[in-house]
């Protein structure tokens, strides 16, 4: 098992390109879920999915969209890239959301948006 | 609201010296809270959880409602407890949702 797959690691955007951030999981989890992390802050979550076709906001989803068209995939979507998008974004899974269950997360992609 | 709180950005100890990261939430249910840890280019992962009532390396945390804290604990710190760790609660939804802390990231020098 893989595990939770982020691509890219790493990507440096201009101001107003557009990206898509990727996550895919192989644990046949339900639910997934998008946190950025900046300095200081802690995670923020922006978007999250509890299953495929579901989606819904967070605590920070302005300049964000999401789809979950499949169980395994959960991309993040940036339309115009903004410095105050500049951040570290972590992708996470669960199988459900019962007691204690806990989160896996995805090695990170660092962006940039200069 | 439900917000979760460390006051602590960096805490220094030496190594063998006990340990205290702290974690003040607030929720007005009854709180699931766990502790995350992100070790030096490793993913962010799970080191322990309230209703577990386990010690993960040493670690323990307690629950304790009164004070709304969740204070993380090791009686003697290893340069490998090095790392950053997140306080989070579980919010009132059924979604899974975690509501993380700023973090702290401790520094273990030997």
């Amino acid at each position: 098992n893989a595990g939770v797959t982020q691509t890219p690691k790493f990507r440096i955007l201009k101001i107003g390109q557009s990206m898509t951030l990727q996550c895919a999981q192989d644990m046949n989890h339900n639910y997934m879920y998008w946190y950025r992390q900046d300095p200081g802050m802690g995670l923020k979550l922006i978007y999250y999915s509890v299953g495929a076709g579901i989606t819904d906001k967070g605590e920070v989803p302005n300049g964000y969209n999401v789809s979950r068209s499949t169980t395994e995939d959960f991309p993040l979507r940036l339309e115009l890239a903004a410095p105050s998008q500049t951040s570290v974004y972590f992708c996470a899974s669960s199988y459900r959301a019962g007691v204690s269950e806990k989160l896996f997360f995805g090695s990170g992609t660092q962006l940039s948006v200069l | 609201a439900q917000r979760v709180t460390q006051p602590e950005k960096l805490l220094s100890v030496f190594k063998g010296a006990p340990v205290e990261l702290k974690c003040n939430y607030s929720y007005s249910g009854s709180p699931e809270l766990f502790w995350y840890v992100q070790y030096s280019r490793q993913r962010l992962q799970l080191l322990l959880r309230h209703i577990s009532r386990e010690s993960i390396k040493g670690f323990t945390a307690d629950l304790n409602k009164g004070e709304t804290s969740f204070h993380l604990k090791k009686p003697f710190a290893q340069e490998e407890d090095s790392a950053m760790y997140y306080c989070a609660l579980k919010g009132s939804s059924n979604t899974g949702k975690l509501i993380f802390g700023q973090g702290t990231t401790l520094q273990v020098k030997p």
